[in-house]
């Protein structure tokens, strides 16, 4: 039972550069979402998605793309990356009748240089 | 909107009880979680209590809500040093499809 996995662990990038962090989920969950992880900041919300086909954004959404094409996956993109947006990316996954009891990944460090 | 405040840092001694707070603005809060962190890992749901509760109780962790002060607190009794983690404070907010806001997070550390 793998849970939510999320890809890569880490990643550094140059200013500019876009990338994709996956993240993927087995327990066939409808509610996935994306934090990110700031020191001293706690963990904000950046989007999150009730089911195939529907996002929506959170707290802090700028500069980041979202999709939903399955269930299991829900893929953050950075189309322009900048520094700030150098953090530790959490993905998180629950059913929607408890989507407020949520199973996080492990994380992906990113280093915007 | 909503916020979540907990203090940063926490030190105990192996064996000794352990009490981390939090306090709340969202009067209309439903659920309350405390999530812990280990080192290089995601949030692992601890524990929760839904608002209309007092205190839940579950092996080591006691969890109180006093909700007229919007204070949550978690205990943790007889605590090893695997205990050490950062815990998170978090509460559900009931705007649409409930989403989770987190405190900053409270760094134990449990000394032998």
């Amino acid at each position: 039972n793998a849970g939510v996995t999320q890809t890569p662990k880490f990643q550094v990038l140059k200013t500019g550069q876009s990338m994709t962090l996956q993240c993927a989920q087995d327990m066939n969950h409808e509610y996935m979402s994306w934090y990110r992880q700031d020191p001293g900041m706690g963990l904000r919300l950046i989007h999150y998605s009730v089911g195939a086909g529907i996002t929506d954004q959170g707290e802090v959404p700028n500069g980041y793309n979202v999709s939903r094409s399955t269930t299991e996956d829900f893929p953050l993109r950075l189309l322009s990356a900048a520094p700030s947006q150098t953090s530790v990316y959490f993905c998180a996954s629950s059913t929607l009748e408890r989507n407020t009891e949520a199973f996080f990944g492990q994380g992906t460090r990113l280093t915007v240089v | 909107g909503e916020d979540v405040e907990q203090s940063l840092f926490l030190s105990v001694r192996e064996g000794d009880s352990s009490v981390i707070n939090c306090t709340y603005t969202d009067s209309s809060s439903t659920y309350l979680y405390w999530y812990k962190q280990e080192p290089g890992a995601g949030l692992q749901l601890l524990t929760y209590i839904f608002s209309n509760m007092d205190m839940k109780q579950d092996q080591r962790l006691t969890v109180l809500l006093n909700k007229k002060d919007k204070h949550l607190s978690l205990r943790i009794a007889d605590t090893q040093t695997g205990d050490s983690a950062i815990y998170f404070c978090a509460e559900s907010s009931t705007s649409g499809y409930s989403t989770l806001t987190f405190g900053k997070g409270t760094m134990l550390l449990v000394s032998p």
